[in-house]
């Protein structure tokens, strides 16, 4: 069954670094969606991205974050100047809506900065 | 906002007991969705009921839509200790988009 892929895992970056998350979408997927969950806490909407821009995002997708799709396949999260408080799973997703917007999420990234 | 928050937060049952989770969102929404998440792992759609609809099944799972009353709930009989996990309910952000914004969640504990 297709799914959602992201890298890495797991990162540990010092803080004021810059990160990068990657995700490799569902093939046939046009929308695509990061999320984040702070340890303990729901999960938090970021942004939303269709046909090479940013189509809906939420507060906290200020600007220290960034998102791209530099090729057909990657989607990628930057986080630049990176707080303590940016530590969270980064989740990605996906989907083609018409699956009445489903939306087909990926195992996480986990950021930890300290 | 159109975010759902479940209640309640957390719930302890034993195998075999039926386990039913509430959803209460604020504005009006085409259809809402019910996720699962285990315990460090990505959210998996679960179950999909659109506004017209009252009552949709899968499998062990019975959702209920009440539009007049924004509520949902989902119903989870004969538990299983798999089903140990936390369960949101899920509407769109925007009428015209496609962002899910997900509730608190409840957690669900099934015990042997």
């Amino acid at each position: 069954e297709p799914e959602v892929t992201q890298t890495p895992s797991h990162q540990v970056t010092q803080m004021g670094q810059e990160v990068i998350l990657r995700c490799v979408p569902i093939s046939n997927h046009l929308y695509f969606y990061w999320y984040r969950q702070i340890l303990g806490q729901k999960v938090e909407f970021l942004v939303s991205f269709y046909n090479n821009e940013i189509s809906e995002k939420s507060e906290i997708f200020d600007d220290q974050f960034s998102v791209e799709r530099p090729d057909g396949s990657n989607f990628t999260l930057k986080i630049r100047s990176t707080k303590l408080e940016d530590s969270a799973m980064y989740f990605c997703a996906s989907t083609d809506t018409t699956s009445g917007n489903t939306i087909y999420f990926g195992e996480g990234s986990w950021l930890t900065v300290v | 906002s159109q975010q759902g928050e479940e209640d309640p937060q957390a719930l302890s049952i034993q195998e075999g007991e039926n386990a039913t989770m509430n959803c209460s969102y604020k504005t009006s929404i085409n259809n809402l969705q019910w996720y699962r998440q285990n315990s460090g792992r990505g959210l998996v759609h679960l179950i999909l009921i659109r506004s017209n609809e009252r009552e949709k099944h899968s499998g062990r799972l019975r959702v209920t839509l009440d539009t007049s009353k924004k509520s949902s709930s989902l119903l989870i009989t004969a538990s299983r200790a798999a089903d140990t996990a936390s369960y949101f309910c899920a509407t769109v952000l925007n009428q015209a988009g496609t962002a899910l914004i997900f509730g608190k969640g409840t957690t669900l504990s099934v015990s042997s």
